[in-house]
């Protein structure tokens, strides 16, 4: 079956760590993206990429960073200047211009500052 | 900016009653797509119903209708027959038409408590 796997679902970070969540999808999706989601907040996009080798900002782009070498993966590093990353993190992919557009979300990975 | 608002922060409907989520929203496109998502408590996100502005009509899926207003900016999810599964939160969305992003954006969300 086709989807996205989020890994691992649950991390935990020391103060001044980086750590980086895993995303990968098998549904030739050609977007990508990374949302935090906390408690009353909804999903707050990270960045976004729409072809390889390409990505953009989104909302709340400082203290992250992406790569995207990859069409499957895209995977998300929680740097160190992330000052409050505890918080739930989704990745989804889409395939925009198509007729079934939407966007398909991971599990998920719960990430907590120890 | 795009923007989408929620303003019910939580609801509750009896087992088999009908309730209503609202969504507004905020944009200068004329073509862009709406969605529900449903988040339970496993927390991953399920595509409830999917709305295309240039259509007219109404999206459906099983007990799950809109009420798409375009001229209001107003997309409301009913619930018919609600089950004990329905127990969620819901999330509105947004996301342009073509051009060169399509980030999907979302409203705060409304939890739904379905009471047996």
């Amino acid at each position: 079956d086709g989807g996205i796997t989020q890994s691992p679902k649950y991390l935990f970070r020391k103060e001044g760590q980086n750590v980086t969540l895993s995303c990968e999808q098998n549904l030739n999706h050609d977007a990508m993206y990374w949302y935090r989601q906390d408690p009353g907040q909804g999903l707050r996009l990270i960045y976004y990429s729409q072809i390889v080798n390409d990505f953009q900002k989104g909302d709340i782009a400082e203290g992250y960073s992406v790569s995207r070498e990859k069409k499957e993966s895209f995977p998300l590093t929680v740097t160190s200047a992330q000052k409050n990353p505890t918080a739930f993190y989704l990745c989804a992919s889409s395939n925009p211009g198509t007729a079934d557009y939407g966007y398909t979300f991971g599990s998920g990975t719960r990430l907590t500052v120890v | 900016a795009q923007t989408v608002t929620q303003s019910q922060p939580e609801m509750s409907v009896q087992e088999a009653e009908t309730v209503t989520l609202s969504c507004t929203y905020d944009t200068s496109e004329s073509d862009y797509y709406l969605f529900w998502y449903k988040q339970p408590p496993s927390r991953q996100m399920i595509l409830v119903i999917r709305q295309e502005a240039y259509k007219q009509q109404n999206a459906t899926e099983n007990r799950f209708s809109v009420n798409f207003q375009k001229a209001a900016k107003s997309f409301s999810l009913k619930i018919s027959d609600s089950q004990l599964g329905d127990a969620a939160m819901y999330f509105c969305a947004y996301s342009p038409y073509g051009g060169a992003t399509n980030k999907l954006i979302f409203g705060t969300g409304t939890l739904l408590a379905v009471q047996p």
